[in-house]
């Protein structure tokens, strides 16, 4: 099993710009999530999903679009990047439930926005 | 929702000491706990998680306490190695555990 993958690992965008963050995963999990994390504040949750066809906003939703078509992916849309979207970009996965709750994170996607 | 808070936000031990991190919660709700090591430019990697209906948790040199009337719960590390300089992060959820929240990180560095 690959695990949790995403990509791009590194982007540069522009003000204004538009682009998505793509996030896969093969463990046939049904809970995906998306967290950004700046410094000296952790991971905030962005979206969520519980399944395919349903997401939810978490704390800091707004410039970000995320859907659900699959199990396997959740792609994470920026609409029109600001520079306040720099940080590092994680998806994480997990069965669901209240058993297996481990969640697995991706390797990161790093986003500069000048 | 919820808000966790995490202390300290960086600790310096000697090897072979103990480090304790502590987080506290605001939603009495709140029913798993877990903790997430990140070594630098890593992806966050689960260490240990507690439920609330467990005081403590032990795995090897790493333990875990909950006391939920004061809604705190804190990572005990006894015999520090440099391996075990990262940064750790608390978490929190509730219900069917699909939103977590983080607290802010501490930055272990363990001195040889």
């Amino acid at each position: 099993n690959a695990g949790v993958t995403q990509t791009p690992k590194f982007q540069v965008l522009k003000t204004g710009q538009s682009m998505t963050l793509q996030c896969a995963q093969d463990m046939n999990h049904e809970y995906m999530s998306w967290y950004r994390q700046d410094p000296g504040m952790g991971l905030r949750l962005i979206h969520y999903s519980v399944g395919a066809g349903i997401t939810d906003q978490g704390e800091v939703p707004n410039g970000y679009n995320v859907s659900r078509s699959t199990t396997e992916d959740f792609p994470l849309r920026l609409l029109s990047a600001a520079p306040s979207q720099t940080s590092v970009y994680f998806c994480a996965s997990s069965y669901g439930g209240r058993e297996l709750v481990t969640q697995y994170f991706g390797p990161g996607t790093r986003l500069l926005v000048l | 929702g919820e808000n966790v808070e995490q202390h300290p936000s960086t600790l310096s031990v000697q090897e072979g000491d103990s480090a304790v991190i502590k987080c506290t919660y605001s939603d009495s709700a709140s029913n798993y706990f877990p903790w997430y090591k990140q070594e630098l430019g890593k992806r966050p990697q689960l260490i240990i998680d507690i439920r609330s209906n467990v005081g403590e948790k032990k795995d090897q040199r790493i333990a875990v306490t909950l006391n939920k009337t004061a809604k705190h719960f804190s990572l005990h590390i006894t015999e520090t190695q440099p391996e075990d300089s990262a940064v750790y992060f608390c978490a929190a959820s509730k219900g069917n555990f699909n939103k977590f929240y983080f607290g802010s990180g501490t930055k272990l560095n363990v001195k040889p």
